[in-house]
């Protein structure tokens, strides 16, 4: 198994710029999850799906929007790149188990993007 | 709402030297706690957790943490660090859809 996989692993974009941050996971994951990370902040959660065709907003949504089309993929865009959206990005996926809040989330690689 | 607190953003030890690193965190609810690492360049990767089960949760690369309910803390301590050990470190706690709120991290150096 692959595990979580992300796609592109950096970016450079300019302000003002659209782009797609693709999350793909191979173990059949219910719940999946967009973070960004940034020095001296850990981690924070932009948005997050519980299932097929389900979004919802996490704690920094501002400048994103997010898809789940097919259970496996997880997409994250940018409509309008800014600089303040610098940031390493991180994907995540766990089982779906209600109420399982111990359940382990599984890390992507990580795609690195600077706006300029 | 849950936050979590780590005490200290950079730790440096020499290398055989005990590893602490601080996690204190707030819930509103009996939380689950995690501890992540994350290599240079690379994603986080699940060191240990806490399900209530026991109090002190053994994970890999000999960490270990011990719950502390009256002192709201999950510190993550090794006995003897090693040059792999080098790296970051996030506390985090879960809650409602299995959400994390992390720490800010601790960067871990072991000197030789």
């Amino acid at each position: 198994n692959a595990g979580v996989t992300q796609t592109p692993k950096f970016r450079v974009l300019k302000t003002g710029q659209s782009m797609t941050l693709l999350c793909a996971q191979d173990m059949n994951h219910e719940y999946m999850y967009w973070y960004r990370q940034d020095p001296g902040m850990g981690l924070r959660l932009i948005h997050y799906s519980v299932g097929e065709g389900t979004t919802a907003k996490g704690e920094v949504p501002d400048g994103y929007n997010v898809s789940r089309l097919k259970k496996q993929n997880f997409l994250l865009g940018l409509e309008s790149a800014a600089p303040s959206q610098t940031s390493v990005y991180f994907c995540a996926s766990r089982e779906g188990k209600r109420g399982a809040y111990q359940e382990t989330q599984y890390f992507g690689p990580g795609t690195r993007l600077l706006v300029l | 709402a849950q936050s979590v607190t780590q005490l200290g953003s950079h730790v440096s030890v020499s290398e055989g030297a005990l590893v602490l690193l601080r996690c204190n965190y707030s819930s509103s609810v009996p939380p689950y706690l995690f501890w992540y690492v994350q290599y240079p360049n690379q994603g986080l990767q699940l060191l240990l957790k806490y399900t209530s089960a026991a109090t002190l949760v053994k994970g890999i690369n000999g960490f270990e943490a011990e719950f502390k309910k009256s002192e709201t803390s999950f510190h993550l301590t090794k006995p003897s660090a090693h040059m792999s050990d080098a790296a970051e470190y996030f506390c985090a706690v879960s809650f409602i859809y299995g959400k994390l709120t992390f720490g800010q991290g601790t960067i871990l150096t072991v000197h030789p």
